[in-house]
């Protein structure tokens, strides 16, 4: 199964709003509210950012949004900081009862 | 707080074969679903191997079918994979993460160990 599709990079300034997306097939992302998003930061361990499509989790600023539409996620972050330049990582639950990940998506403030 | 922390990575020749573990606190373990994912030089997530609560069902990628096995062990708070046959394109870091309830829904990550397989 091939992974899912993100854009290898983003930009944004401080201050404004990006979007990555997600795109999988029916099997995963389109076939459950199971995408998750998670923010690493090389060397450090992963953070849950989104859960179940849209869903954040304790301590998670709300500059942080998740929505899906047919076979594609997205994570939005708004509101821009210097903090928030890290790889980005979508994930979804599949019919094969698997989880598949993204290629991540590099995200660049400048 | 959940913490995770994997041990047992090094540097190991192709063919051979390597245990790593992972030690949980914070949570109780063997309420949840854990999982093993790794993330090769230069590249994204991959998505490993998960065992269920109780360790009674896992399941594979198919990069590692019938080489690697996923373990539990509820009364140490600990997960194990062992890793056989090892290749070239199995070095990676590997996470261990915790899963949900009753799907192996990741939420926490430890911070990895770093399995190199070179001659």
């Amino acid at each position: 199964q091939s992974a899912l599709t993100q854009p290898a990079s983003v930009s944004g300034s401080p201050g404004q709003s990006i979007t990555i997306s997600c795109t999988g097939t029916s099997s995963d992302v389109g076939g459950f509210n199971y995408v998750s998003w998670y923010q690493h930061h090389p060397g450090k361990a992963p953070k849950l950012m989104i859960s179940d499509v849209n869903n954040r989790p304790s301590g998670v600023s709300n500059r942080f949004s998740g929505s899906k539409s047919g076979n594609t996620a997205s994570l939005t972050i708004s509101g821009l900081q210097a903090e928030d330049e890290a790889d980005y990582y979508c994930s979804s639950y599949t019919t094969s009862t698997t989880l598949i990940f993204g290629g991540g998506t590099k995200l660049t403030v400048l | 707080q959940v913490q995770l922390v994997e041990s047992g990575g090094g540097l190991v020749k192709p063919g051979g074969s390597l245990r790593l573990s992972c030690v949980a606190s914070g949570f109780t373990f063997s309420d949840y679903y854990m999982t093993w994912i790794r993330q090769a030089p230069g590249r994204g997530l991959e998505w490993v191997s998960y065992i269920r609560s109780s360790g009674g069902y896992t399941k594979y990628a198919d990069s590692v079918k019938g080489r690697f096995t996923i373990s539990r062990d509820n009364a140490k708070n600990s997960l194990y994979l062992q890793m056989n046959s090892l290749r070239a394109e199995d070095t990676a870091v590997y996470h261990c993460a915790r899963g949900g309830g009753w799907l192996p829904l990741v939420d926490y990550w430890g911070q990895g160990t770093l399995v190199t397989v070179s001659s």
